[in-house]
């Protein structure tokens, strides 16, 4: 069985300041992705990135960054300089290479809000 | 990117209704998925699709019905809604291997009085 963690329910920061969004996820498969998607106040979810089992090296996209951990079965999101438009919730996802139907098993979110 | 649309965004509707949401994507995707989110935030998987005539439930059981009849057409039937239907509905599909990524839809907000 999978499952993912976010342990953090909500966040709040101000303006600039740099927030962690923690994901832990359990899974037995040998290969497996792992997601982050963003939801804003309008409801839609928004891809953000996509890492495999296999690819431990951090990513920046901008103001973004993934670590992705196999040893502590994390893949934690940085948002540096937060910004009012960053406000939405965060969903990490994982899906394995047992998993036919191409199953994402999401973690239970996490509101961020960030205060002008 | 995948382009998926749903339709209505929003509804209000009495109970005893019956209703279809629509979702369509123009991305040739085979695999389509339907997911219920309730105001707590988590997402709950209600049905999927592995291609035109597959429908498959979902982890939580919903008195919803799908059909797939045509790759790009995916829609969500209520037969007679109730107040316990009251959610937001996310459409979403994929190219269909487990390494792909799903793309959602806007959502549909539906409330039933």
């Amino acid at each position: 069985a999978q499952k993912v963690t976010q342990a953090q329910t909500e966040i709040s920061v101000v303006e600039k300041e740099d927030v962690t969004l923690d994901c832990v996820y359990e899974t037995r498969d040998t290969t497996y992705y792992l997601f982050w998607y963003k939801q804003p106040p309008s409801g839609e979810l928004v891809f953000l990135i996509r890492r495999n089992s296999f690819d431990e090296q951090n990513e920046i996209s901008g103001r973004y960054s993934w670590n992705f951990q196999k040893s502590t079965s994390s893949f934690n999101f940085t948002i540096t300089a937060s910004q009012v438009v960053d406000s939405a919730v965060y969903f990490c996802a994982l899906s394995g290479d047992n998993n036919a139907g191409n199953m994402l098993t999401f973690g239970g979110g996490t509101r961020l809000m960030v205060k002008p | 990117e995948a382009d998926i649309y749903q339709t209505p965004r929003y509804l209000v509707i009495g109970t005893g209704k019956k209703i279809t949401l629509e979702c369509s994507q123009t991305m040739g995707h085979d695999k389509m998925y339907w997911y219920q989110q309730d105001p707590g935030m988590e997402l709950h998987l209600i049905h999927y699709s592995y291609g035109v005539n597959s429908t498959e439930k979902g982890d939580l059981s919903s008195e919803s019905t799908v059909s797939r009849i045509r790759t790009e057409h995916f829609p969500l039937t209520l037969e007679s809604a109730r107040p316990s239907h009251t959610s937001q509905y996310l459409c979403a599909s994929s190219e269909g291997r487990f390494t792909d990524t799903q793309y959602f839809g806007p959502g549909t907000r539906l409330t039933v009085l």
